[in-house]
């Protein structure tokens, strides 16, 4: 089944700096590839989304960047806030949406003020 | 803004008891999930439920489990027989095609 790598597991940047989370997969055949942000006591909260067609989506200050051929993509947040602190997961899914997903193990992100 | 909603938002069971958990999907899904995060572990995928029908499950999902959908709007998770390590944070989610929106979660404690 697929595996799915993520990189670091805590993260702590000054407010204003760029933070990069990485995950590698392993089934060539994932083609979905969505990024989740967890606060304190509340369920997973889509953040964006990146298909296997595309090789980079932004949404003002967050971007995906897909390596299809090295199995691995990235999560790029510019101009971080306080209010970004929160754990950040990754997931990919062969059914190309959020069926069948595999997380990442997670990312603390911690911006400091 | 649209949201999927679930009760209990905890709940304690004795080991060995049956537990429903209870989600009310976004009205116009067509897909409805079930994940669990156990303290500490990663989000880990249940089930997904599409057209009254399981569609996929992983390993996790034994005779222990089973899922409905007894009317137009709630969909249910339940867990008979309750053991230790089921004790986690249950996630219900649904999605048109693509993005999954989750719920805020129930946490099960087996004591």
């Amino acid at each position: 089944g697929e595996n799915v790598e993520q990189h670091p597991s805590t993260l702590s940047v000054q407010e204003g700096d760029s933070a990069v989370i990485k995950c590698t997969y392993s089934d060539s055949a994932s083609n979905y590839f969505p990024w989740y942000k967890q606060e304190l006591g509340k369920g997973p909260q889509l953040i964006i989304d990146i298909r296997s067609n595309v090789g980079e989506k932004k949404d003002q200050r967050i971007a995906v960047t897909l390596n299809k051929t090295a199995k691995h993509f990235s999560l790029h947040i510019t101009e971080t806030q306080p209010e970004d602190s929160a754990v950040y997961f990754c997931a990919a899914s062969p059914q190309g949406s959020a069926r069948q997903l595999t997380f990442g193990s997670g990312t603390q992100l911690t911006v400091l003020p | 803004e649209p949201e999927v909603t679930q009760t209990p938002s905890h709940q304690v069971t004795q080991m060995g008891q049956e537990v429903i958990l209870r989600c009310v999907p976004i009205s116009n899904h067509l897909y409805f999930y079930w994940y669990r995060q156990i303290l500490g572990q990663k989000v880990e995928f249940l089930v997904s439920f599409y057209n009254n029908e399981i569609s996929e499950k992983s390993e996790i999902f034994d005779d222990q489990f089973s899922v409905e959908r007894p009317d137009g709007s709630n969909f249910t998770l339940k867990i008979r027989s309750t053991k230790l390590e089921d004790s986690a944070m249950y996630f219900c989610a649904s999605s048109s095609e693509g993005a999954g929106i989750f719920g805020s979660g129930t946490r099960l404690t087996v004591v």
